[in-house]
């Protein structure tokens, strides 16, 4: 049973570029969220994506934007980088109703900024 | 608002010992989930065990156990018996309605095994 698996798993770009990131979810969860972390913080939450649409959003600027896919993959765009968006991506994917069901995540993408 | 906090941000504990890493969070919601994840140098998070808010009694997984204080508003990871692999960043977090569908992270805990 595949995990949740996100790729690429490093990728280095410039101030301005565009960024996309991918996101296979764990076999049988519809629920897929994103989260950013920065070195030596916790994960901060972007969005979820829950029935090809954004279900909730955190406090993150419209250059973060994503989609999910029929078969409940998720990409998330990132444009026109600045330095401020180098940190670890994760991906995490869910099945549970509210309050309950732990996520699982990916190993994360880092994206190094320059 | 929903927080969590945790205050230790790094922990030392000799192998086969006993630690206790400690995290509060706010919140005004009756109804919500607390769970501690573990995150190796690898980045996966990886989640270790989860209290609800309405369970009566602490939660237990293995060498994991959650000091569940509800009035204190505390939800402390015990790990007993540590060993080497062990050497991680530890995370608490929690779900509630107030909050919607996401998950809030604190800033985590380095905790480092000695031999």
């Amino acid at each position: 049973d595949a995990g949740v698996t996100q790729s690429p798993t490093h990728l280095i770009k410039t101030r301005g570029q565009q960024v996309t990131l991918r996101c296979s979810p764990k076999s049988g969860h519809d629920t897929v969220s994103w989260y950013q972390q920065a070195l030596g913080q916790g994960p901060q939450f972007i969005f979820q994506y829950y029935e090809e649409e954004e279900r909730q959003r955190g406090n993150f600027p419209d250059r973060f934007s994503g989609h999910q896919f029929p078969n409940y993959s998720s990409e998330l765009n990132v444009n026109a980088l600045l330095l401020g968006d180098s940190a670890l991506y994760l991906c995490a994917s869910s099945a549970g109703t509210l309050n309950t069901g732990e996520l699982f995540f990916g190993e994360g993408s880092r994206l190094t900024v320059l | 608002a929903q927080k969590i906090t945790q205050t230790q941000p790094g922990m030392f504990v000799q192998e086969k010992e006993a630690v206790t890493l400690d995290c509060t969070y706010d919140t005004s919601d009756q109804s919500y989930g607390l769970f501690w994840y573990k995150q190796p140098s690898s980045g996966e998070m990886i989640f270790l065990i989860y209290q609800g808010s309405y369970d009566e009694q602490n939660a237990t997984e293995g060498r994991y156990s959650l000091n569940f204080q509800k009035a204190r508003k505390s939800a402390n990871l015990v790990i007993s018996a540590s060993q080497l692999g062990d050497s991680a960043m530890y995370f608490c977090a929690m779900r509630g309605h107030t909050g919607g569908f996401k998950t809030i992270f604190g800033a985590g805990t380095r905790l480092f095994v000695k031999a």
